[in-house]
């Protein structure tokens, strides 16, 4: 199993660009988790997906949208970048709602100028 | 909403020394708390976790102990090593809910 991937790994947009960022999971997972971690800020949660077909709004959800495609894919969308959405992006998934554990992917490093 | 304080933010030992983690939690609901460990330019992964029916759980070298009535839970790490060096997340969350509150993290240095 590949786990929880996540595409690109490294990105570079412009102020205004706009890009998604890719993850999928092959663990036969029902809940799907972005976040952004920037230094000293910890882990915020962005958008989650607790089902296929369910998205919500998670801390810091201003600027971005989520499409839960199909049970193993969840992508996160940046209309407009802005240089605050600066930070590294990762992806997670966790089973059920019976367990807790949630695995994270390798992180996508988003840099806006 | 649940939050989650987390002490301290950094914390530098030498190795074989013992390392502390602290945090504290607002909502009295929760019931499960994690423990991530985040190597440098690397993925958290959860190397301990503790549910609020039990007060300590160890494995090998790291525990976590719990403390309902003062909501908080800590890491302890014994006879640190070089590689034990990471940022160190807890996180609180409840029966049914669907996500994890973190703190915000603690960067540990342990020294040779």
């Amino acid at each position: 199993n590949a786990g929880v991937t996540q595409t690109p790994k490294f990105q570079v947009l412009k102020t205004g660009q706009s890009m998604t960022l890719q993850c999928a999971q092959d663990m036969n997972h029902n809940s799907m988790y972005w976040y952004r971690q920037d230094p000293g800020m910890g882990l915020r949660l962005i958008y989650y997906s607790a089902s296929e077909g369910t998205t919500d709004k998670g801390e810091v959800p201003n600027g971005y949208n989520v499409s839960r495609l199909n049970k193993r894919e969840f992508s996160l969308r940046l209309e407009s970048a802005a240089p605050s959405q600066t930070s590294v992006y990762f992806c997670a998934s966790r089973r059920t709602l019976d367990t807790y554990e949630q695995y994270f992917g390798p992180g996508t490093r988003l840099t806006v100028t | 909403g649940e939050n989650v304080e987390q002490h301290p933010s950094t914390l530098s030992v030498q190795e074989g020394d013992s390392a502390v983690i602290k945090c504290t939690y607002s909502d009295s609901a929760s019931n499960y708390f994690p423990w991530y460990k985040q190597e440098l330019g690397k993925r958290p992964q959860l190397i301990i976790d503790i549910r609020s029916n039990v007060g300590e759980k160890k494995d090998q070298r790291i525990a976590v102990t719990l403390n309902k009535t003062a909501k908080h839970f800590s890491l302890h790490i014994t006879e640190t090593q070089p590689e034990d060096s990471a940022v160190y997340f807890c996180a609180a969350t409840k029966s049914g809910y669907s996500t994890l509150t973190f703190g915000k993290g603690t960067m540990l240095l342990v020294s040779p």
